[in-house]
């Protein structure tokens, strides 16, 4: 079957480094994708989105990249802070018989920043 | 502020108890999702509903029921509350006009013992 699914589960970074964490999706129907950051204790939080139709999209130290010839999203955090430590989901949309906004989400990332 | 409430942060429910899991958003939105959320498994999608009265089967619906009797209000039930169904419950809301963009509640840590 169709998923959206995280290369890696964890990924530890040096305070001030860049952050990449990655995911691959496999429905080719998905047209708008966005990316989660649940810290510990609470619901997912908004990041960014982006849709089929670009290549990247940038944010407040965050950057979206989409790859759909490859089915590959990643998310880039620019110059990582102890704040951002958090799991990461990424998110795709797919459209489930006449309505929109049905979000499959992948496994998640932890993401853990070293002072 | 946009606001999706879950009625619980923490539940403990006995096995076989009927349980009821409560969410209520205020952004008017028309669809509305319930998810549980477990250690290595990511968010699976239960049940979610895109108009009053209407409901569609998720990835994982076994052993749940919804109810959506206003367009504020989705309501996770567990019939009969056992143990594998301790986990974190997350309702989400989304107006299909605005980008699909979801809106988390705080979740409940449901425990069944």
């Amino acid at each position: 079957g169709e998923n959206v699914g995280l290369h890696l589960p964890t990924l530890s970074v040096q305070e001030g480094d860049n952050s990449i964490i990655n995911c691959a999706y496999s429905n080719s129907a998905s047209d708008y994708f966005i990316w989660y950051k649940q810290e510990s204790g609470k619901g997912p939080q908004f990041i960014i989105d982006i849709r089929s139709n670009m290549d990247k999209r940038q944010g407040q130290r965050v950057t979206v990249l989409l790859n759909k010839t490859v089915k590959h999203l990643s998310l880039q955090i620019a110059a990582t802070q102890p704040g951002d430590s958090a799991v990461y989901f990424c998110a795709e949309n797919m459209h489930y018989g006449g309505s929109q906004g049905n979000l499959i989400f992948g496994k998640g990332t932890k993401l853990s920043v070293k002072p | 502020d946009v606001k999706v409430t879950q009625s619980s942060r923490y539940l403990v429910k006995r096995t076989g108890e009927k349980v009821f899991l409560e969410c209520v958003q205020d952004m008017d939105h028309e669809n509305m999702f319930w998810y549980r959320q477990d250690p290595g498994l990511g968010l699976r999608l239960i049940y979610f509903s895109y108009d009053v009265k209407m409901k569609e089967k998720g990835d994982i619906p076994e052993g749940y029921s919804v109810s959506r009797e206003k367009k504020e209000r989705f309501s996770l039930i567990l019939e009969s509350a056992s143990t594998n169904q301790t986990s974190m419950y997350l309702c989400a809301s989304i107006s299909p006009g605005q980008g699909t963009e979801a809106f988390f509640g705080q979740g409940t840590r449901l425990t069944v013992v």
